[in-house]
């Protein structure tokens, strides 16, 4: 299994709609994960970081149930400016620095 | 406030050639990581820096790549000689220890 897992996409939905992608991953004492956002050909930012059991910031909400050893990522009302790629990220348990980055999942807005 | 400076942004040789990546961190960030990403492959930590001194090689793919880091506000990676197989996008990233990681714009690497 791999230590990251998204489904690829590409999700395709109009504008105004409620996207939501998972993200599942194998090590279950990770205790810390992150979104970042990849817009094409250019560089991963982050979006989001999760702790807990989750974290809100505007429109953009990451839920982590840890029993079933996955994160997700719910986007409201999508905007046009949301389409990019989104990558799951869960640092390994020993280590702080090392970053395992998902292969991302494609969003696409359609006006 | 300056972000992660890398250059060049882009970059096309014939394999054999050496080819030198360079990144600026952002001033003050104790951390410094070297990635790379590939369609096949996403994305790949190749060597980690804390405070200048290389803590974590274990993703650079072979001898032909080294990095180094000579002080705190810049940091060099080589490939020498370079082969079609290393064409990637290859990213800089710093940190204030460890997280979060803000990444550079990334250098477009095509080894023909």
């Amino acid at each position: 299994r791999k230590e990251v897992e998204q489904d690829p996409g590409p999700f395709n939905v109009p504008e105004g709609a409620t996207v939501a992608f998972n993200c599942t991953y194998s090590n279950s004492a990770s205790q810390s994960f992150f979104w970042y956002r990849q817009d094409c050909r250019k560089e991963p930012k982050l979006l989001m970081s999760v702790y807990s059991s989750g974290n809100e910031d505007g429109r953009f909400t990451a839920q982590l149930n840890r029993a079933s050893q996955y994160i997700s990522l719910l986007i409201r009302d999508s905007k046009l400016s949301d389409s990019a790629t989104y990558l799951c990220v869960v640092p390994p348990m020993d280590s702080s620095y090392k970053l395992i980055f998902g292969s991302g999942t494609r969003l696409l807005v359609r006006p | 406030d300056a972000g992660v400076i890398q250059s060049p942004r882009h970059e096309v040789t014939e394999m054999g050639q050496e080819v030198t990546l360079r990144c600026k961190p952002i001033s003050g960030h104790n951390s410094l990581f070297w990635y790379r990403q590939t369609m096949m492959r996403g994305l790949e930590l190749l060597i980690y820096f804390n405070n200048n001194v290389p803590i974590d090689d274990s993703g650079m793919p072979e001898d032909r790549f080294s990095a180094k880091m000579p002080n705190a506000s810049f940091s060099t990676l080589k490939i020498q000689p370079s082969e079609p197989r290393d064409s990637a996008v290859y990213f800089c990233a710093s940190s204030l220890s460890p997280q979060p990681q803000h990444f550079g714009d990334g250098t477009r690497l095509s080894i023909l």
